[in-house]
């Protein structure tokens, strides 16, 4: 079946601009998350989402960040006002619930990079 | 500290088992470990996952120590494919702590 699939792979702007990163989950999965991972760093944790559930922005790095799901399926991160240290790779899970027993599966990812 | 301890790297030949060991020293009782990987240029993959009991799938094998302080990941016959960097989470369920992972480079 589909895995998770993020758009657009490359993304490419300005120092200032807004951006908007989608992530199109596995069909079923009720549990999304979202993750960053710069330049040979490991993944850092950003937001999670479970079902109809507030979802944990804990990860979230500034108020610039935020990100919603609309109908418990797709979601969409944006970062407004972008800078350079936002440049990195945005990596988006889904799993079948949000409990620790159950595997994350993974996007390929979005390369942004804010020149 | 919810962050795992893994050797930076190992190298393996081709063909030979590959054991890569983790210590999860902290872990809480409900806590499962799972491991991943990550190809170059690709997003993680799963690989195993596992509570107290040792577990094996088409991957690998995992190996739980009794007082579930430490782990290891068992590759039973490495392949050029294999080569990535494999990372030990312990998975409290809303997130993924990754650490520094360790990065396996396989020998023809």
């Amino acid at each position: 079946g589909a895995g998770v699939s993020q758009s657009p792979s490359n993304k490419v702007t300005e120092k200032g601009k807004d951006v908007e990163l989608r992530c199109d989950p596995i069909s079923g999965h009720t549990a999304l998350y979202w993750y960053r991972q710069s330049l040979g760093q490991g993944l850092e944790f950003l937001i999670y989402f479970q079902g109809n559930s507030a979802p944990d922005k804990s990860g979230l790095p500034s108020d610039r960040f935020s990100a919603e799901r609309t109908g418990g399926s797709v979601s969409t991160l944006t970062i407004q006002r972008t800078q350079q240290e936002d440049s990195a790779v945005y990596l988006c899970a889904s799993s079948f619930t949000g409990t620790s027993s159950y595997e994350q599966y993974f996007g390929p990812g979005t390369r942004l990079t804010v020149t | 500290d919810a962050k795992t301890t893994q050797p930076n790297s190992m190298e393996s030949n081709e063909e030979e088992p590959v054991h890569l060991p983790c210590n999860h020293s902290t872990i809480s009782g409900t806590d499962y470990i799972h491991w991943y990987r990550q190809l170059p240029s690709q997003g993680p993959e799963y690989v195993i996952h596992g509570l107290t009991s040792n577990v094996n799938n088409r991957m690998a094998s995992l190996a739980i120590a009794e007082d579930r302080k430490s782990s290891t990941l068992i590759l039973h016959r490495a392949t050029l494919r294999d080569a990535a960097v494999y990372y030990c989470i312990r998975n409290a369920g809303n997130m993924l702590t990754f650490g520094g992972g360790t990065r396996l480079m396989v020998k023809p």
